[in-house]
């Protein structure tokens, strides 16, 4: 059971570049998110998924696009990267347990766009 | 809206002193409470809950309490360790009067414990 994994770990882009960060949990929950996390910011929503097929905009969304084809997988793309974008980003799958909702966090994709 | 606020940090300690972090929220309805805890390094991972008015969430040594009549959700450790240096995070989730559901997280207080 590896829980939420995410990949690359570390990426440089070049300005304009594009890219897919993968996101990917073995714990069959319905919900899954993807936030960035900048200093003194804290985490901040970017996009999330309440179920295979489904995705919808979060906090901060403009520059990201998501898909959600596999209830396992949710992918973040960059179509054209910004140094605005240099950030640390987190995914999150998230179950319901007794009317509460607990997240579980991959360990995170350092993004540097120069 | 909906939020959450922690203390800034960072906070720094020496080992074995008593920790308290501040959080306080708003919300309408009856939301969950969390406390998160990032290690260097790593994404968050769930330290403890509270789900209703007067719950006591607990793990490793941490607890906070819902108190429903501050809006806070403080958390508190008796005895910090050097291992215990790390962000930490409060969060809510509610559920609106219109049926949709949010998770919001505060800002995060770094704590750094000397030996």
């Amino acid at each position: 059971n590896a829980g939420v994994t995410q990949t690359p770990k570390f990426r440089v882009l070049k300005t304009g570049q594009s890219m897919t960060l993968l996101c990917a949990q073995d714990m069959n929950h319905e919900y899954m998110y993807w936030y960035r996390q900048d200093p003194g910011m804290g985490l901040r929503l970017i996009h999330y998924s309440v179920g295979e097929g489904t995705t919808a905009k979060g906090e901060v969304p403009d520059g990201y696009n998501v898909s959600r084809l596999k209830k396992q997988n949710f992918l973040l793309g960059l179509e054209s990267a910004a140094p605005s974008q240099t950030s640390v980003y987190f995914c999150a799958s998230e179950r319901s347990w007794r009317g509460t909702y607990e997240q579980y966090f991959g360990p995170g994709t350092r993004l540097t766009v120069t | 809206g909906d939020s959450v606020t922690q203390m800034e940090g960072p906070v720094t300690l020496s080992e074995e002193a008593f920790l308290t972090i501040n959080c306080t929220y708003t919300a309408t309805g009856y939301p969950s409470l969390f406390w998160y805890v990032q290690y260097p390094g790593e994404g968050l991972q769930l330290l403890l809950k509270a789900t209703k008015a007067d719950d006591k969430g607990s793990n490793k040594g941490f607890e906070a309490t819902y108190r429903k009549e501050t809006t806070s959700f403080h958390l508190e450790k008796g005895s910090v360790q050097v291992s215990d240096s790390a962000v930490y995070f409060c969060a809510l989730s509610a559920t609106t009067t219109s049926g949709t559901y949010k998770y919001i997280f505060g800002t995060g207080t770094r704590l750094k414990v000397l030996a």
